[in-house]
């Protein structure tokens, strides 16, 4: 399957300030890929679909200017979290979809996000 | 947003059982897929199914995508102690924008004390 990497893996910022997550595709190219975001014991919400050379598309309910996302190129997308506060601390995970079938997903590592 | 359910939410298993899980849903899907996440890790591929009726097998695991399109199972034979884990079952909608994914809300899987 195709592979995607997170970084960081985890991270601890003080209120305020902001993080930024990055997220590639190894061994194919992504021309979108998707930001979730995920609470404890619970399933995978998704947050926004990032568009390479584009903007990015969010769900209903998620701040874009909150979480910023810019898909660059075709193996790298960033999630920046801005003035982040307690509430954001959350595990984030990206995916891409692969070169196969339609709708198979391939999901990075996850980015374990702490504000103090 | 759309909705699968996906049950039992949490269930122990002793060594060497068999295990179920299902997921469900009022529309109709063009493809399920059944993902494993451990703890702090993302979700990782197990099977994917892309016509209904279709059984595949991936080692122990087996899954099914249902005759209406409208549910899948998976099945894991003589579970081991690595099989603990959170399985969640995802699928593709006939109408789904921008091919995102519904996923269902997971199957905790966990060892019999």
């Amino acid at each position: 399957g195709a592979v995607v990497s997170q970084h960081p893996s985890r991270v601890i910022c003080k209120s305020g300030t902001s993080v930024k997550i990055e997220c590639r595709s190894l061994d194919f190219q992504a021309t979108t890929m998707f930001w979730y975001r995920q609470f404890p014991k619970q399933s995978l919400m998704l947050m926004a679909t990032s568009n390479e050379g584009s903007k990015a598309t969010y769900e209903q309910g998620v701040e874009k200017d909150k979480f910023l996302i810019n898909h660059a190129s075709l193996t790298l997308s960033t999630l920046t979290v801005t003035s982040a506060h307690p509430e954001d601390s959350s595990f984030y995970i990206c995916s891409a979809p692969g070169t196969g079938h339609t709708g198979e997903l391939f999901f990075g590592e996850g980015s374990r996000l702490t504000v103090l | 947003g759309q909705q699968l359910n996906q049950s039992p939410q949490s269930m122990f298993i002793q060594e060497g059982e068999d295990v179920s899980m299902n997921c469900t849903s009022s529309s109709i899907f063009n493809t399920w897929l059944w993902y494993k996440q451990d703890p702090g890790e993302g979700p990782v591929l197990l099977i994917a199914l892309y016509k209904a009726g279709e059984l595949t097998s991936n080692g122990r695991l087996t899954a099914q995508f249902g005759i209406t399109r409208k549910d899948s199972f998976l099945n894991i034979s003589a579970s081991i102690p690595s099989d603990v884990g959170i399985y969640f079952c995802a699928g593709l909608a006939v109408k789904a924008a921008g091919n995102k994914l519904t996923f269902g809300g997971g199957t905790r899987v966990l060892v019999k004390p």
